[in-house]
């Protein structure tokens, strides 16, 4: 089956951009997503990507896509305390259900 | 805020017990899903469902069973509980429109432990 791959853990100072890397393997995908899941709760989703954009920004949040080398990576400006949680990358293929990387743990440090 | 409820919150039962998960929308989704969540992070699909009557088995062989008798409610049914099952459920509905990206919205999530 397909599969999304990120790295387990960064840690970064206040204040400093945070960049978290996804790669996939689905060549067909259609939308690329982040999503952010704090401790005791559910995921909440941060931004997403059409397969045909190159770059989006929301805020402190960019989003860059690589599909040729199906690379996804999610930059947070001036990075702060709240910002600390897990960070989900998910892949999806026309209707079918979301897949997800393992998600990676961003810890910034005061 | 998402209007998605999973109850309980919390559950310690013994080994062999039959248990319901339950999960609730308000927002008319005809998509919702049941992922296992590992203590290490890693979120696997165990079943979904696209509308009244439509259950599917996703990606993680699971001994639990789901139904979808109503648009709102899908809940998740253990018929014996084993300490394997030991882990934090998380319900999520969606309503995927044309030309956007499917959000999910995800419940608080039910920690089950199973002695």
């Amino acid at each position: 089956g397909e599969d999304v791959e990120q790295s387990l853990f960064l840690s970064v100072r206040e204040g400093d951009s945070s960049v978290i890397n996804c790669t996939y393997t689905d060549s067909s995908s259609t939308y690329l997503y982040w999503y952010k899941q704090e401790p005791g709760a559910g995921l909440q989703l941060l931004t997403y990507i059409f397969s045909n954009m190159d770059m989006k920004q929301d805020q402190r949040l960019t989003v860059l896509l690589n599909k040729k080398d199906k690379h996804l990576s999610l930059r947070i400006a001036d990075t702060q305390t709240g910002d600390s949680a897990i960070y989900f990358c998910a892949e999806q293929n026309g209707n079918t259900p979301l897949v997800f990387g393992k998600g990676t743990r961003l810890s910034v440090i005061a | 805020e998402a209007d998605i409820y999973q109850t309980p919150r919390y559950l310690v039962i013994g080994t062999g017990k039959k248990i319901t998960l339950e999960c609730s929308q308000t927002m008319g989704h005809d998509k919702m899903y049941w992922y296992q969540q590992d203590p290490g992070m890693e979120l696997h699909l165990i079943h979904y469902s696209y509308g009244v009557n439509s259950t599917e088995k996703g990606d993680l062989s699971s001994e639990s069973t789901v139904s979808r008798i109503r648009t709102e409610h899908f809940p998740l049914t253990l018929e014996s509980a084993r300490p394997s099952h030991t882990s934090q459920y998380l319900c999520a509905s969606s309503d995927q429109g044309t030309g956007r990206g499917e959000t999910q919205y995800f419940g608080p999530g039910t920690r089950l432990t199973v002695l």
